[in-house]
């Protein structure tokens, strides 16, 4: 059974930093593509970032710069490491999945952690 | 930006009911959309990719069709467990974009 368990968010001070985790479990991790997606209070879905088994990153252009995915494969854990955070970011950040054909990544979402919390306020 | 957008907003409907959702796009996204459905306080779970392929467990009450621009979720008789938000997802262009969903209220 795939598992994603995402840890890390909290309350924060605006243009502070946070590092989030998503241990992964279940699957062989180093051959899926990883995403955050995140939703703010009653809104609705956004996609994050991604990040393919080979490395490569993909950002939405609102965190560009200030955001940072990484994988660890030797833990099976993603992050993203937040810098420069605003009120804008806050929201449960979600980890997922990439679904993929065969062998080969797709942008869709597939397994989804239970979200973490961050809260960014003065 | 590939906007998507779903309507209507809300539906009011009863278990048993047949039920059509619609998403459409700002620009053609061949048959690179998904559906998910949330439910309150849990995680989306994907139930259509590329148009029309359910994920894996999901009944075949939940059917998806379209192409280009316009797309539809349908299903086919409510159950009670259906009730919930669901959002349409296109992966044809960065940024990957959701719709701002559908809310599935029961009658």
């Amino acid at each position: 059974e795939v598992q994603l368990l995402e840890s890390g968010g909290g309350l924060i001070h605006p243009w502070e930093s946070l590092r989030l985790s998503c241990a992964a479990s279940g699957f062989t991790f180093s051959t899926y593509a990883m995403s955050w997606v995140r939703q703010a209070p009653t809104k609705g879905l956004e996609w994050v970032s991604t990040i393919t088994s080979g490395g490569t990153s993909y950002y939405t252009d609102s965190v560009k710069g200030r955001f940072t995915i990484s994988r660890d494969n030797s833990k099976s854990t993603l992050y993203l490491q937040m810098d420069s955070l605003t009120a804008d970011d806050t929201a449960v950040y979600y980890c997922a999945n990439n679904f993929q054909y065969g062998s080969s990544w797709s942008g869709y979402f597939d397994s989804w952690g239970q979200g973490t919390l961050v809260t960014v306020s003065s | 930006e590939i906007g998507l957008t779903q309507s209507p907003a809300t539906l009011s409907l009863s278990p048993g009911e047949r039920v059509t959702l619609s998403c459409r796009a700002s620009q053609s996204v061949s048959s690179s959309l998904a559906w998910y459905q949330q439910k309150p306080g849990q995680a989306p779970r994907l139930l259509i990719h590329n148009v029309s392929n359910r994920a894996t467990g999901i009944p075949v009450r939940f059917s998806g069709s379209g192409s280009g621009t316009d797309f539809t979720l349908t299903i086919s008789s409510l159950a009670p467990e259906d009730f919930a938000v669901y959002y349409c997802q296109q992966r044809s262009a960065w940024p990957y974009t959701f719709g701002q969903g559908t809310k599935l209220e029961i009658k």
